[in-house]
């Protein structure tokens, strides 16, 4: 596709289940990142990924969180034992070179809404 | 990332400029200023983004002042369309996107 896909659009968990959202980013795409976006705040980093090596997982905020991108393209955040603070829009974004050489744009997709209950 | 300071909220009639003010006076000598929006329920979109020189393109202008301190993004005829969250990010190679609060841009008809 011409954008970067994310998928489900909506994820409603019960507290406690486990979540596998996922991001196909721009095809050829060598960056990728995962931000979470609580409501009414601005987007906050995760990851990065530089194509299948996880560079920076600083953001992540508990070891439930897990990301991996095998093949270095399509990546899954994956969240174990759901949580209510857990619940955000969580947003994939990927950007044509590494993440070393500046003045380039990264492009981001429409997001997943996970919803704890 | 450089720390930048945004106006919380602006109104801008339809069909007028909009002009969106950020203070970046902690940028550094290598770190871009990067202007994102993002509309209600999409993820952030790349608008515009320089580094010493004003830069124009398809969407708008950013008029960086000459001690880099600041910059202006311009709208030149906003549209209801336009109405967004505008985020102001300063940034260099090697750091992830920092988003700060923002300004909420309201086009009013």
């Amino acid at each position: 596709g011409a954008g970067v896909s994310q998928s489900p659009r909506y994820k409603v968990a019960k507290r406690g289940q486990d979540v596998a959202l996922r991001c196909d980013p721009i095809s050829g795409h060598v960056s990728l990142f995962w931000y979470q976006q609580a409501l009414g705040q601005g987007p906050e980093f995760l990851t990065y990924f530089q194509n299948e090596a996880q560079l920076d997982k600083s953001g992540l905020p508990s070891d439930r969180f897990f990301a991996e991108r095998p093949e270095g393209s399509v990546s899954t955040l994956k969240i174990q034992r759901t949580q209510q603070e857990d619940s955000a829009v969580y947003l994939c974004a990927s950007n044509a070179v590494p993440i070393v050489i500046s003045g380039t744009e990264a492009f981001f997709g429409q997001g997943t809404r996970l919803t704890v209950v | 990332d450089a720390k930048t300071t945004q106006p919380p909220s602006m109104d801008c009639a339809e069909g007028r400029a909009a002009n969106l003010p950020c203070n970046h006076s902690t940028i550094s000598g290598n770190e871009y200023v990067y202007w994102y929006r993002q509309i209600h329920s999409q993820g952030p979109q790349y608008i515009i983004h320089g580094l010493k020189n004003n830069e124009t393109n398809e969407m708008a202008s950013l008029i960086i002042t000459e001690d880099r301190k600041s910059s202006t993004l311009i709208l030149p005829h906003a549209t209801l369309r336009d109405t967004a969250v505008y985020y102001c990010i300063g940034n260099n190679a090697g750091n992830m996107l920092t988003f700060g609060g923002g300004t909420r841009l309201m086009v009013k008809p």
